[in-house]
């Protein structure tokens, strides 16, 4: 069971550049969700998708957007990249009510 | 909305010390709550959870946790920590009522370490 599938697990970036965060679940979940993990700030929600189709802000969606390509696929997008942005991004899913969330790996981006 | 605190930032423990992390959300409506635990270079994997019934839920690898809602507390226990116990630790909460898919709202993290 693959579970939640993230790529890529690292990257460096230039400031200004562009990328995507991929992310995939194999476990038939309606909601998707991207957050971010900082030293001392524990995880904040960037943007989530609660269906196909749908996606809504989070609590730190500035600099960021968000593709709900199908059931199993939310990508993250990075359009001009900043320092702010060096982090450690989890994508999770889950389809409960009770916000039991399913994590991915990681994904360690940083910004130079 | 709702928020999250856990008390201790750094926890530095002897193996077979008894540990107890502090976890307060602030939400006064009807709550899910969880532990999740982060091994070092790994993903959030679920330790517990509580969503009803019996206040003190027992989770993997001999953790506890005991729900007291007059104080809005949802506290991680072990009685006799291990080695491997080394890891970051999140309370997290999500409002039970009305079936919203907003995620779940975290706290800061706790991070512990077990010396040998």
């Amino acid at each position: 069971n693959a579970g939640v599938t993230q790529t890529p697990k690292f990257q460096v970036l230039k400031t200004g550049q562009s990328m995507t965060l991929q992310c995939a679940q194999d476990m038939n979940h309606n909601s998707m969700y991207w957050y971010r993990q900082d030293p001392g700030m524990g995880l904040r929600l960037i943007y989530y998708s609660a269906s196909e189709g749908t996606t809504d802000k989070g609590e730190v969606p500035n600099g960021y957007n968000v593709s709900r390509l199908n059931k199993r696929e939310f990508s993250l997008r990075l359009e001009s990249a900043a320092p702010s942005q060096t982090s450690v991004y989890f994508c999770a899913s889950t389809t409960r009510s009770s916000g039991e969330l399913f994590f991915g790996e990681g994904s360690r981006l940083t910004v130079l | 909305a709702q928020s999250v605190s856990q008390h201790n930032h750094h926890v530095i423990l002897s193996e077979a010390a008894s540990l107890e992390l502090g976890c307060n959300y602030s939400y006064g409506g009807t709550v899910n709550l969880f532990w999740y635990v982060q091994y070092p270079g790994q993903h959030l994997q679920l330790l517990l959870k509580y969503f009803s019934g019996d206040p003190l839920v027992k989770g993997i690898k001999g953790f506890e946790a005991e729900f007291i809602k007059s104080k809005f507390s949802f506290n991680l226990r072990k009685p006799s920590v291990q080695w491997s116990d080394t890891a970051e630790y999140f309370c997290a909460v999500k409002v039970a009522s009305g079936g919203g898919a907003d995620g779940l709202t975290f706290g800061k993290g706790t991070h512990l370490i077990i010396q040998p």
